[in-house]
């Protein structure tokens, strides 16, 4: 069964930086794309990053880049998000997400989140 | 404010059909796959729809969904209780890099 486990989240102080982790089962990670989605609770999906299958290419949403840094570890079947300079507007729960491999481009497993405050 | 543009609630009775739209661009919907997503309350998505109008294995055939330019829309044929829940589509966007937008979101009211 696949599994995504989101770990790392708290609360950070504005300025401040937090590391999630995911924690992938089930699958060879080393075959997936993965991506991280954040949601303001009662809110809507917002897309934040994507890193490639051997980690050579990343891509981000403008609101973060710069800013958060994805980054994987196939070894440890693990998943990667370095966010510094947080601000309020990177309060959300985020996601892991699987990338399916297929040419859609659909997120096909997803982690249940983890909460992200930034607050002083 | 979202890319892709959806109505934030639809609602219909137990057995009725109930149909959500979301309007994009040339950039993301006119040019890629949309995929559509469903939020139960408390939980996280879950992949509905792939590839415009495929199901993945164990997502109910009332369930479907299509895709014409730059819109695409899901259909809820034959609404259930267990269909209240949020429901989002996405593509990527070629405009912005490949990044993935989504839609604002879709709240689903059974009466």
């Amino acid at each position: 069964e696949v599994q995504l486990v989101e770990s790392g989240g708290g609360l950070a102080r504005p300025g401040g930086s937090r590391r999630l982790s995911c924690a992938a089962s089930g699958f060879t990670l080393s075959y997936h794309w993965m991506h991280w989605v954040r949601q303001v609770p009662g809110r809507g999906l917002v897309w934040v990053s994507r890193i490639s299958s051997d980690g050579s290419t990343a891509t981000y949403a403008d609101s973060v880049k710069g800013r958060f840094t994805i980054s994987r570890d196939n070894d440890k079947s693990t998943v990667y998000l370095q966010m510094n300079s947080l601000g309020a507007e990177d309060t959300a729960v985020y996601y892991c997400a699987r990338d399916s491999g297929r040419p859609s481009g659909d997120l096909d497993h997803w982690g249940r989140g983890t909460l992200v405050t930034v607050s002083t | 404010q979202s890319v892709l543009t959806q109505p934030p609630s639809a609602s219909g009775t137990l057995g009725q059909r109930v149909s959500i739209s979301c309007s994009g661009s040339s950039s993301n919907i006119g040019a890629n796959s949309v995929n559509w997503y469903q939020q139960l309350p408390g939980t996280a998505p879950k992949l509905l729809i792939y590839s415009n109008s495929h199901r993945p294995s164990g997502v109910p055939d009332r369930f479907s969904g299509s895709k014409s330019g730059t819109s695409a829309s899901l259909a809820i044929s034959g609404l259930q209780s267990e269909d209240e829940a949020d429901y989002f589509c996405a593509a990527w966007d070629d405009s912005l890099n490949g990044a993935v937008v989504f839609g604002g979101g879709t709240k689903v009211t059974v009466l």
